[in-house]
């Protein structure tokens, strides 16, 4: 069985500063990590992915984020985020080799003030 | 109609009625979810259909029903619901079988139970 913990339920930031949304693991297998975003009154979006390769993913809205198998982390960063970026934000992981049934975790909100 | 659509985006009803959710896919995935978001709380997996199985949250109370009569259609029956039932149902999709178990989301069902 695999969690994820998202160390910051919000994070309040000014606009046109860098963000860096937190999120750990735990799984005895491999796994493939994902981030997805809620806008208000939405479903969730897919931001980016973690497959295998390289440990940097960019994303769509210019995010991306690390995959740190040492520290089992995968954090999610915006050098300067907008008044659009408030949403809440969920890291999720699965089993990788074809488990289709993921791990969320409990979401960061993130509000941006201007 | 692109993506997952879910219908009807609000429903307001007494502990009482009997309704239904309904959520359709129209990217020929072959594996569906529901969800519960509720405030606070993490995102609940409720029930999973895919080819290969029908997956369960033993958790989730009698009250609420799935159906799935084909890969690109699924309903959630409610009866006797409670107060505390009040929630955002989300529907998502996902290719089943595949290395890339990323999901797709509908907008949700925003659910009150009176």
């Amino acid at each position: 069985a695999q969690s994820v913990t998202q160390l910051d339920s919000q994070v309040p930031v000014f606009e046109e500063a860098p963000v860096e949304l937190r999120c750990n693991y735990s799984s005895s297998v491999s796994v493939y990590l994902f981030w997805y975003v809620q806008y208000p009154n939405q479903g969730l979006q897919l931001l980016l992915k973690y497959l295998s390769g390289s440990t940097l993913v960019k994303g769509i809205n210019g995010f991306e984020a690390e995959f740190n198998k040492s520290q089992t982390s995968f954090h999610l960063r915006k050098p300067s985020v907008h008044i659009s970026d408030t949403a809440e934000y969920f890291c999720a992981v699965t089993r990788s080799g074809g488990s289709y049934i993921p791990t969320f975790g409990r979401g960061t909100s993130l509000i941006v003030h201007p | 109609e692109t993506g997952v659509t879910q219908t009807p985006r609000h429903l307001v009803m007494g502990m009482t009625n009997k309704k239904s959710l309904k959520c359709e896919q129209h990217l020929g995935h072959n594996a569906m979810y529901w969800y519960k978001q509720s405030a606070k709380k993490p995102l609940e997996l409720m029930f999973v259909y895919s080819l290969e199985e029908r997956v369960e949250n033993n958790s989730v109370p009698s009250r609420f029903s799935p159906e799935c009569p084909n890969s690109s259609h699924l309903f959630l029956h409610l009866h006797t619901l409670q107060p505390e039932d009040s929630a955002l149902y989300l529907c998502a999709s996902s290719q089943s079988g595949m290395k890339i178990a990323e999901q797709f989301f509908g907008p949700g069902t925003r659910l009150t139970v009176l």
